[in-house]
C-alpha cells in the first residue's frame, strides 16, 4: 500500500485561504468517502481535523474544509491564523487497511 | 474524560522484545476500534494496524504484518502493541488512537511512546 501524495509544503499569510490535496487511488480515496485529515504540531499528537471528507468534529473551527473529487482529496483551511502552522496528513480507508498521505507542512507567512 | 493514556518511554537493545500498552477510560472501550500509528524521527505517520478490543479482530498493515503483534485485554481496557525481536529501524515514537466520532476517524489519540532501540 502506497502512501498518498501530498505537497511537501503550503504556505499563505494571516487571513488567506490554502488547500492542500491528497491524491490515492480508486482502491483508498477515490472508493470509499472515509478521508480524513490530521493536524499535527512539533513534537505533539496528531488531531482529528475532518473525517468522512467533509465532517468537522466537534470543536474545529469551521474554517477547515475537506472535499473530495475522484482520486484526490483536498482541504482548505480559510482565514489562517498562526495556530494552523503544522503538519498535516490526509488519511484514508482502503479496504481492511488504512494508509497516510506523505504529508504537508503548512507555514503561515 | 475520554483518554487513552499510553506506558512510558523504552529504551531497548536489538534482539530484544518490548510490549507497549495504551489505557482507555471514559468511554466503552469495547465497541470502538483502535489503531497503532509509527512516526520515525522527522518522518511522517504510518498505520500499523487496528483491534476491535470487543472481539480481537485485528487488522494488520501489509508493511507490518509478521513484524508486530497487535491484542487487547478488555477486562482491563488496554491495548498493545508487541514486538518479539527489535532492531534499530523500530526507533520512532508510537501513538494509539481510538475512533470514536465516525467510520475510520480517530478523534482520541495517546500521547505517544518513544521507543529507542540501539546497541
Amino acid at each position: 500500500q502506497s502512501a498518498l501524495t501530498q505537497p511537501p509544503s503550503a504556505s499563505g499569510s494571516p487571513g488567506q485561504s490554502v488547500t492542500i490535496s491528497c491524491t490515492g487511488t480508486s482502491s483508498d480515496v477515490g472508493g470509499y468517502n472515509y478521508v480524513s485529515w490530521y493536524q499535527q504540531h512539533p513534537g505533539k499528537a496528531p488531531k482529528l481535523m475532518i473525517y468522512e471528507v467533509s465532517k468537522r468534529p466537534s470543536g474545529v473551527p469551521d474554517r477547515f474544509s475537506g472535499s473530495k473529487s475522484g482520486n484526490t482529496a483536498s482541504l482548505t483551511v480559510s482565514g489562517l491564523q498562526a495556530e494552523d502552522e503544522a503538519d498535516y496528513y490526509c488519511s484514508s480507508y482502503a479496504g481492511s487497511n488504512r494508509v497516510f498521505g506523505t504529508g504537508t507542512k503548512v507555514t503561515v507567512l | 474524560e475520554v483518554q487513552l493514556v499510553q506506558s512510558g518511554a523504552e529504551v531497548k537493545k536489538p534482539g530484544e522484545s518490548l510490549k507497549i500498552s495504551c489505557k482507555g477510560s471514559g468511554y466503552s472501550f469495547t465497541s470502538y476500534w483502535i489503531g497503532w500509528v509509527r512516526q520515525m524521527p522527522g518522518k511522517g505517520l504510518e498505520w500499523m494496524g487496528i483491534i476491535y478490543p470487543g472481539d480481537s479482530d485485528t487488522r494488520y498493515s501489509p508493511s507490518f504484518q509478521g513484524q508486530v503483534t497487535i491484542s487487547a485485554d478488555k477486562s482491563i481496557s488496554t491495548a498493545y502493541l508487541q514486538w518479539s525481536s527489535l532492531k534499530a529501524s523500530d526507533t520512532a515514537m508510537y501513538y494509539c488512537a481510538s475512533a470514536l466520532t465516525g467510520v475510520d476517524a480517530f478523534d482520541i489519540w495517546g500521547q505517544g511512546t518513544m521507543v529507542t532501540v540501539s546497541s
